[in-house]
C-alpha cells in the first residue's frame, strides 16, 4: 500500500515571498503519478500541478512548481509571489493508474499567507 | 463545460437513518470516486466505479455502499448512520481515455452531520 506523508501541519508566508511544501511517498510502483491539490475554506479541490513520475522534467503551472526526486520519493511544492488567494490547504496525493483512479492523499499543510 | 456536480451540499440526519448522496461527473467522464474527510482521518477512499463497475473499495464497512448509472452519475448510500459518519464526502471524476486524463476533478462536496 502506499503512503503520503505531510509533515508540516501548517505554514505561513508573507505574501509576495516563496514558500515550500513538503511530501514525501512510499510505493513500489515504478508507474505512477502524483498530484498537489488546493483546497480553500469554500471546501473545493483544486488541482494545482501533476508530475509523471517517468518524467524526469519537474512540472510548472505559473507560479507553481515542483521538485520531484523520485530517488528519494520526494514531491515537494513551490508556490513564488505568494498572493492571498493561496491561502488554504493544500494535499498531496498518489495514483497508481494501472488499477484504478484511487487518490492517496497526505493529511495536508495549511497554508497562510499574511498581507 | 460543467464541473463535477453533488447533491445535496448540506444533511442533517439522526443516528440510525440512511442516506443517499448523488454525483454527476464531468460529461464523457467514466470514473467516479468518492472520499470521505474528517478532521482526524482526513482524505480516505471510499470506493471507485467505472462504467458502472466498483473497481476499488476503500477500508469502510459494508454500510457504505454505491453504484453508478449508465449516464455514469452515481450515489453513495450509508445505512444505519452513526455519529462517526459525520464528514465532508467528496466525489471525483475522470477519465480514463488515455495516459493525459488522470486527473480527477472534484465536486464541492456534501457536508453530512449525523445528531
Amino acid at each position: 500500500a502506499q503512503t503520503v506523508t505531510q509533515s508540516q501541519p501548517e505554514m505561513s508566508v508573507q505574501e509576495a515571498e516563496t514558500v515550500t511544501l513538503s511530501c514525501t511517498y512510499d510505493t513500489s510502483e515504478n508507474n505512477y503519478y502524483l498530484f498537489w491539490y488546493k483546497q480553500p475554506p469554500s471546501r473545493q479541490m483544486i488541482l494545482v500541478i501533476r508530475q509523471e513520475a517517468y518524467k524526469q522534467q519537474n512540472a510548472t503551472e505559473n507560479r507553481f512548481s515542483v521538485n520531484f526526486q523520485k530517488a528519494a520519493k520526494s514531491f515537494s511544492l513551490k508556490i513564488s509571489d505568494s498572493q492571498l488567494g493561496d491561502t488554504a490547504m493544500y494535499f498531496c496525493a498518489f495514483m497508481n493508474p494501472s488499477g484504478s483512479y484511487q487518490l492517496t492523499f497526505g493529511k495536508g499543510t495549511k497554508l497562510s499567507v499574511i498581507p | 463545460k460543467a464541473g463535477v456536480t453533488q447533491t445535496p451540499r448540506y444533511l442533517i440526519k439522526t443516528r440510525g437513518q440512511q442516506v443517499t448522496l448523488s454525483c454527476s461527473p464531468i460529461s464523457g467522464h467514466r470514473s467516479v470516486s468518492w472520499y470521505q474527510q474528517t478532521p482526524g482521518q482526513g482524505l480516505q477512499f471510499l470506493f471507485e466505479y467505472f462504467s458502472e463497475t466498483q473497481r476499488n473499495k476503500g477500508n469502510f464497512p459494508g454500510r457504505f455502499s454505491g453504484r453508478q448509472f449508465s449516464n455514469s452519475r452515481s450515489e453513495m448510500n450509508v445505512s444505519t448512520l452513526e455519529l462517526g459518519d459525520s464528514a465532508l464526502y467528496l466525489c471525483a471524476s475522470s477519465w480514463k481515455g488515455s495516459r493525459q486524463n488522470t486527473e480527477a476533478f472534484f465536486g464541492q462536496g456534501t457536508r453530512l452531520t449525523v445528531v
